[in-house]
């Protein structure tokens, strides 16, 4: 089955810098890769996603990047700001499968 | 985004009660939910997936007769954590999936004590 690794898994950046997160996964037949934001003690938002016949996506200062040869997809966000401390979880799926979820990272945004 | 809701978002219970927690999806048929539990600083560990009209799919490990799961109707999932002990508390949350989507959408998540 899929199996899906994050790294960091904590993260702490100054405000205004930029912050990537790396996931790798193991079934070359995912195809549909979503990041979420999970607020500490919320539900986790979706917060950007990628289909396997795309290799980057981007919504103001989030984008995803997606590299199927090598199995990885990456989140970045630029100009980070105190609101985007929180912990960020990938995951990568097969079209009518269950979600894999990555560990997670942790990020801190420091002021 | 789909809105999904949870209740009750917080209980606390007595060790040997039972815990029933309910997903609702408020705006769209879910065909399928999921129930994840997780612990303090830890990703989301997927405990079931829910289709609406047949018997629940456990995962490993979980064990069917203490989490009893009901999706009767697409819009209404249910949760029963049987016979609670302490070790059942955690966070509980559950997500459903449309029928043309393929993204989860997340309830609030019910916050389990029992003492």
């Amino acid at each position: 089955g899929e199996n899906v690794e994050q790294h960091p898994s904590t993260l702490s950046v100054q405000e205004g810098d930029s912050a990537v997160i790396k996931c790798t996964y193991s079934d070359s037949a995912s195809n549909y890769f979503p990041w979420y934001k999970q607020e500490l003690g919320k539900r986790p938002q979706l917060i950007i996603d990628i289909r396997s016949n795309v290799g980057e996506k981007k919504d103001q200062r989030i984008a995803v990047t997606l590299n199927k040869t090598a199995k990885h997809f990456s989140l970045h966000i630029t100009e980070t700001q105190p609101e985007d401390s929180a912990v960020y979880f990938c995951a990568a799926i097969l079209y009518g499968q269950n979600f894999v979820f990555g560990p997670g990272t942790r990020l801190s945004v420091l002021p | 985004g789909a809105v999904v809701s949870q209740h009750p978002s917080r209980v606390i219970c007595k060790s040997g009660t039972s815990v029933k927690i309910e997903c609702r999806s408020l705006d769209f048929q879910a065909t399928t939910m999921f129930w994840y539990r997780q612990f303090p600083k830890q990703s989301l560990m997927l405990m079931a997936t829910s289709n609406e009209g047949s018997k629940a799919t456990y995962e490993q490990g979980v064990e069917k007769d203490k989490f009893l799961i009901n999706h009767a109707s697409l819009t209404l999932s249910t949760l029963t954590v049987t016979s609670a002990h302490p070790e059942d508390s955690s966070f509980y949350i559950c997500s459903a999936l449309t029928s043309l989507e393929e993204t989860q959408y997340f309830g609030p998540g019910t916050r389990l004590l029992v003492l």
